[in-house]
């Protein structure tokens, strides 16, 4: 069964801490992966996608196929990343995205 | 442009009313989906549109939910009758064809008394 799974409900650093909010997924096949971030009072919102490979407000996530996991990492947090982050996949036959329950980042000052 | 808009952004209903919440795409995205995340789960996918046909409705919970997108528009979803476990927060978002980045609306808060 396709799955995503992030761990962490809350993650809490401080401001300038390096940030990794944990994907894991299962898959049988080659899955697009995604980040999606909801600012808070904003709409959900692409964040990045593996197949881009591409670094956004400082975030990376790189895909690792031998242990099914696509981390996203940031070296040092702001305050303005806090929100709350999804991590998904999109099957390739049906063009549907199957979220994980999501974590929140909270960055203190 | 306007993004993705989603009508109305909260409802109150009783149990066994019916509620009928309303999506408005990016104007030319023919993909339309709906999704919904209920408190403390995930967002899971409901169905998706490829303009006025139903693409894919494995998400629909059961047949008291019916989606409509006549004439490859807005869409609706119907709750009838609604349920306790029905409320949650309804997501719409579109894409354009061939582009697999969705477009998200900010979401109708469904609360079932």
């Amino acid at each position: 069964a396709q799955r995503v799974t992030q761990p962490e409900k809350l993650l809490s650093v401080f401001k300038g801490a390096p940030v990794e909010l944990k994907c894991n997924y299962s898959y049988s096949g080659s899955p697009e992966l995604f980040w999606y971030v909801q600012y808070s009072r904003q709409r959900l919102q692409l964040l990045l996608r593996h197949i881009s490979r591409e670094s956004i407000k400082g975030f990376t996530a790189d895909l690792n196929k031998g242990e099914t996991s696509f981390h996203l990492k940031k070296p040092f947090a702001q305050e303005e990343d806090s929100a709350m982050y999804y991590c998904a996949l999109d099957s390739y036959n049906t063009d549907k995205l199957i979220f994980g329950t999501g974590t929140r980042l909270q960055v203190f000052p | 442009e306007a993004g993705v808009t989603q009508f109305p952004s909260h409802s109150v209903i009783e149990k066994g009313q019916t509620v009928t919440l309303r999506c408005d795409p990016i104007s030319g995205h023919d993909n339309l989906y709906w999704y919904r995340r209920v408190m403390g789960k995930e967002i899971k996918f409901l169905l998706h549109f490829v303009k006025e046909s139903k693409q894919d409705e494995s998400g629909m919970p059961n047949n008291r939910f019916l989606a409509e997108r006549t004439g490859g528009t807005y869409s609706t979803l119907k709750v009838q009758p609604a349920e306790l476990e029905d409320s949650g927060v309804y997501f719409c978002a579109s894409s354009p064809t061939g582009y697999n980045e969705q477009f998200f609306g900010p979401g109708t808060r469904l609360t079932v008394l």
